[in-house]
């Protein structure tokens, strides 16, 4: 089971862009990487995922480097609303088991 | 519109009160699970679903009983619940195990 490590929380101001690092270092061959939002009380949110090199949308990007060893997720220009608890997860190999456990996230304030 | 449903939102209970806190889906997705959220552990699943009568348990399911007879409902179970019980619940559906997950907008349980 891959496990992932994210720093705890973060601070930014409105208009900045916002990476958050994440560290998989066990990351299987088969595993995609995936981030979710939460907002207080509501249930996560899909972010973005991704397998290697860079997937963008209309939200976020994702930046994989060539080992996969760790992913960065950037939010261009946050707002308030951006503030919310980020996680990254690992799906595992599709066995048929359970896949992408929750760690414990990174807490973003985005201050005016 | 794509959504899962949990019912109740909020629910007060007693030590050892059987309760059952439903979740429904209507994406015709396969996967199904249940998680918990606790302040500074982040979500832990569990128990998760793969198809109707296919299910298995996650990180935490003591305590906890699950069925799948539909392949849209998937209903948490608590037997005789303890106050350690008390916690935010999520259950979550997608597609496949590596697809992105949705989830319910949450049950606060307290259990006294």
């Amino acid at each position: 089971l891959a496990k992932t490590t994210q720093p705890i929380s973060m601070d930014s101001y409105e208009g900045q862009e916002v990476n958050i690092t994440c560290s998989h270092n066990n990351i299987a061959t088969n595993d995609y990487i995936t981030w979710y939002q939460q907002f207080p009380s509501q249930g996560p949110r899909f972010i973005i995922q991704g397998y290697k090199t860079k997937v963008t949308n209309e939200v976020a990007s994702l930046f994989i480097p060539a080992d996969r060893k760790s992913s960065t997720l950037s939010l261009p220009r946050v707002s308030l609303s951006d503030t919310a608890v980020y996680y990254c997860l690992v799906g595992e190999r599709d066995t048929g088991r359970r896949a992408l456990t929750f760690g414990s996230g990174t807490r973003l304030q985005v201050q005016p | 519109e794509a959504q899962v449903t949990q019912n109740p939102r909020y629910l007060i209970t007693v030590t050892g009160k059987k309760l059952t806190v439903t979740c429904s889906q209507n994406m015709n997705h396969e996967y199904m699970s249940w998680y918990r959220q606790d302040p500074g552990l982040g979500l832990r699943q569990i128990y998760y679903s793969m198809n109707v009568e296919v299910t298995d348990k996650g990180d935490v399911p003591e305590g906890y009983k699950v069925s799948r007879k539909e392949k849209r409902n998937f209903p948490l179970i608590l037997e005789s619940p303890s106050p350690n019980q008390t916690s935010l619940y999520f259950c979550a559906s997608r597609s496949d195990l590596i697809a992105e997950q949705y989830f319910g907008p949450g049950t606060r349980l307290t259990v006294t």
